[in-house]
Order: C-alpha cells, then sequence, then structure tokens
C-alpha cells in the first residue's frame, strides 16, 4: 500500500528557508510512470501548487513560486524533497506531497500533509 | 494564470439531498478538470478527473460533468460522509484549484 509521509522542521523563521522531505514507501519513486509534487494549504484557505519533479530530477515550478523553490530527488532513499527560502508569514501552511500519474498530470495520492509555520 | 471559481461557497443539505457544484474556468480548459474532496485535518482525496471519469473506489453517487469552462460535480444522494469540502483543479496548464465548496448540514 502506497504511502507518502512528509517531514521536516514545524516552525520556521523569516527570511530562512524551509526543507521538507517526502518518503514514499510501498512504491518506487524512480517509476516512470509517475511524478512527484509537492501543494500547499494556508490555514482556513485554498490550495497551491508548488511544484513537480520525475526521478530523472527534471522539475516543473509554479511560476508565481520558482525564484524561491527547489525541489530535488534522492532515488536511493525514496525520497524527494523541497526547499522554499525567504519566508514570510505568508509561506504558513500545511504542504502536502503527493504522487502525480504522468498520464494523468493530476496528484492522485496524497500525504498527510505538515504544517510549516512562519514566525520569530 | 487560469482562474477557477467555485459556486456556491457553502451550502447547507441534508442527507439524501442532490448537490450540485459548479466550477468555471477563466479561460477554456477543454476536459482537464478533476475534483477532490477534504475533511477536516485529512488531505484531499481524488474523486473525478478528466471532468467525468470516475476515479476508482469512489462511489457511484458522484458525477462530474462539462467542457470548456463549465464543469460541475454532482452528488445523487448524499450521504453522511459527505459533509465536506470540495475543490476544482485545472490540469490545462499550470495547476490551480478553485476557492473550495463546504457542504454542511
Amino acid at each position: 500500500q502506497l504511502q507518502l509521509q512528509e517531514s521536516g522542521p514545524g516552525l520556521v523563521k523569516p527570511s530562512e528557508t524551509l526543507s521538507l522531505t517526502c518518503t514514499v514507501s510501498g512504491g518506487s519513486i524512480s517509476s516512470s510512470n509517475y511524478y512527484w509534487g509537492w501543494i500547499r494549504q494556508p490555514p482556513g484557505e485554498g490550495l497551491e501548487w508548488i511544484g513537480n519533479i520525475y526521478y530523472t530530477g527534471s522539475t516543473y515550478y509554479n511560476p508565481s513560486l520558482k525564484s524561491r523553490v527547489t525541489i530535488s530527488v534522492d532515488t536511493s532513499k525514496n525520497q524527494f524533497s523541497l526547499k522554499l527560502s525567504s519566508l514570510t508569514a505568508a509561506d504558513t501552511a500545511v504542504y502536502y506531497c503527493a504522487r502525480v500519474p504522468s498520464h494523468l498530470n493530476l496528484p492522485d495520492y496524497w500525504g498527510q500533509g505538515a504544517l510549516v509555520t512562519v514566525s520569530s | 494564470d487560469i482562474q477557477m471559481t467555485q459556486s456556491p461557497s457553502s451550502l447547507s443539505a441534508s442527507v439524501g439531498d442532490r448537490v450540485t457544484i459548479t466550477c468555471r474556468a477563466s479561460q477554456s480548459i477543454r476536459s482537464y478538470l478533476n475534483w477532490y474532496q477534504q475533511k477536516p485535518g485529512k488531505a484531499p482525496k481524488l474523486l473525478i478527473y478528466a471532468a467525468s471519469s470516475l476515479q476508482s473506489g469512489v462511489p457511484s453517487r458522484f458525477s462530474g460533468s462539462g467542457s470548456g469552462t463549465d464543469f460541475t460535480l454532482t452528488i445523487s444522494s448524499l450521504q453522511p460522509e459527505d459533509f465536506a469540502t470540495y475543490y476544482c483543479q485545472q490540469s490545462y496548464s499550470t495547476w490551480t484549484f478553485g476557492q473550495g465548496t463546504k457542504v454542511a448540514i
């Protein structure tokens, strides 16, 4: 059974960099059938796509966040990671990792989410 | 970016009711429209993809329709477990989501 689990600090200071990792179990991140993505949701608000990565390392970012985002993959650990720099309070959100079937181009399976609060 | 607008933002309904939620795109997205259900404290769950295809394991009371700019999600007979927030999402270009529709008792 596929599981995605986000991990990382729950509190980060303004101007610093958020780092989260998604560990995939029950499936291989190196499958050619899937991309892997990050989506966030500020408390009480809607959803915002951050970006996707393929196991080869090819990345696709939301243009509105592109200057601050880096997504990477570690196939040996079956993990992919998110870094978001120059944080402000507006980046406080639940961050979800998700599987993206390449033939559908949508997030079909999500992790449980990790709340990251940006505050001094 | 393509803007997605859902209506209504919230609705009250009873068990057994037929519920319809509308999603409108700011430009044509053909059939690249997906629907998700989210319960409090949980991740979104895919219900419908490509406007009208039911995701595996999703009850048949859920259905989707539309193409171009106008789409609907219909729940034919609302069940207690269906009280949640529903989001549409376009995958035609840079992914964007609607603001959500909360279905409450």
